[in-house]
């Protein structure tokens, strides 16, 4: 298996642009979860699912954030409109049960100019 | 007070020898995962813990849930261990909280 998938890898972009990151999670693996890390914050969980249904989005900073998960091997992280202060690490996790491991993608560097 | 209390924030030793992280917690917790991110950002699943100890190689993390602490032991450490070591915990159904994280720096 190729691992939890993360797309783009960097992304910059301007303050006020739509920015969409993509996370393919490893085959069979039922719980998807979307995290930020920043400098100031260290790592934070923003939202997770299990079965393409969203379970937890408290850790969602804001409005301009959502995610999604049509189906089970694809999930998206949308930030609208983005701001300077979004600018971090994300990172996507899965894992195939409750309390397993957890499969870190290699997290997409987001710069907001 | 951070409710995940990582000792020490830095730490650097000379190549094979025996390291310790500590995890100190405030919450109830049902597991303990340790997370090794590479210098290069990627983040590795170590361990997880709900009590006792668990080895992998020359990594070993224990747990004592009455103290509410944990401890990463890396024996024989080489430089490839330089890494940043977090520890997070898992309270209820999605309350994952995250230490500050652990620098080490083994050198040769």
């Amino acid at each position: 298996d190729a691992g939890v998938i993360q797309s783009p890898r960097h992304e910059v972009t301007e303050m006020g642009q739509e920015v969409t990151l993509r996370c393919k999670p490893i085959s069979g693996h039922d719980y998807l979860f979307w995290y930020r890390q920043t400098m100031m914050r260290g790592l934070e969980l923003l939202i997770y699912f299990n079965n393409n249904v969203p379970i937890d989005d408290s850790g969602m900073p804001e409005d301009r954030f959502s995610a999604k998960m049509p189906n089970a091997s694809f999930s998206t992280l949308k930030i609208q409109p983005s701001e300077p202060r979004d600018s971090a690490v994300y990172f996507c996790a899965s894992r195939w049960d409750r309390e397993g491991t957890q499969y870190f993608g290699p997290g997409t560097r987001l710069t907001v100019l | 007070k951070n409710e995940v209390e990582q000792s020490p924030q830095n730490l650097t030793a000379q190549e094979g020898e025996f390291i310790t992280i500590n995890c100190s917690y405030s919450v109830g917790i049902s597991a303990l995962h340790w997370l090794q991110q590479h210098p290069g950002g990627g983040i590795v699943s170590l361990f997880m813990l709900s009590s006792g100890k668990k080895k992998h190689g020359r990594l070993i993390a224990t747990i004592n849930i009455q103290e509410k602490h944990s401890s990463l032991h890396i024996t024989a450490s080489h430089p490839r261990d330089s890494a940043v070591y977090i520890c997070a915990v898992k309270g209820g159904v999605n309350d994952m909280r995250f230490g500050a994280g652990t620098r080490l720096t083994v050198k040769p």
